[in-house]
């Protein structure tokens, strides 16, 4: 069955640093993977898109790369900042590209002054 | 420009009674998507309409939830006789429509959470 993974454990990192979040997935070929951020309380917000044939995407201090024979997808926040604490969803397209997104478990990070 | 508007944030139903979730998706967009989300998991897909149709309900459970997004008014998610197993946020997303070498963003509402007590 289609997996979706994403690091389970929160990730802690000082601010100026840069993370690296990881989404794996297995039994999948998605046209397209998006990445989503959600604050507590709050509903996911739309990041980042990244289609099959894309190898890397960026948005100010944004960066995914999506690598289809791993399938795995990095994202990247350089220059962090305590404000990006938050957890971070990653969404791949279902089968038949309806548009209905299979979602991970979400990596919260927080990140310290 | 009004996002996607969820109404009520938290509704609280006693088990054995119905709640009702509604959802008006951006302006312009006529494909919602309903998820649900338990305390400490992901989103999961429920439901996928488009105005007046179901297209993809592959994630509902088969008996007591049903969801409608008729020609006017807002998309409904109905629970019948809700039980505690039901607590959970309830999201709605709407898009522009996707298909073949298209795709579009998802944007979500604040969600609904529901407490069965």
């Amino acid at each position: 069955s289609q997996k979706i993974e994403q690091n389970s454990e929160a990730l802690n990192i000082q601010e100026g640093k840069t993370a690296t979040l990881t989404c794996n997935y297995t039994n999948y070929s998605p046209a397209y993977l998006q990445w989503y951020r959600q604050d507590p309380g709050r509903g996911p917000v739309f990041l980042l898109l990244i289609r099959e044939n894309e190898k890397e995407k960026r948005k100010e201090r944004l960066k995914v790369t999506f690598d289809t024979t791993l399938k795995q997808s990095l994202f990247h926040i350089t220059a962090s900042q305590p404000a990006d604490s938050a957890t971070y969803l990653c969404a791949l397209a279902g089968s038949g590209n309806t548009g209905k997104l299979i979602f991970g478990q979400g990596t919260t990070l927080q990140v310290k002054p | 420009n009004a996002g996607v508007m969820q109404n009520p944030r938290h509704l609280v139903r006693r088990r054995g009674q119905e709640a009702r979730l509604r959802c008006s998706p951006v302006k312009g967009h006529s494909h919602v998507y309903w998820y649900r989300q338990l305390p400490e998991e992901g989103l999961k897909f429920m439901v996928y309409l488009q105005k007046e149709n179901i297209i993809d309900e592959s994630g509902m459970p088969k008996e007591r939830f049903s969801a409608e997004f008729p020609k006017e008014g807002p998309s409904i998610l109905r629970i019948q006789q809700v039980v505690r197993g039901d607590s959970a946020a309830y999201f709605c997303a709407s898009s522009l429509p996707v298909g073949g070498a298209e795709s579009a963003e998802a944007f979500f509402g604040q969600g609904t959470r529901l407490t069965v007590v």
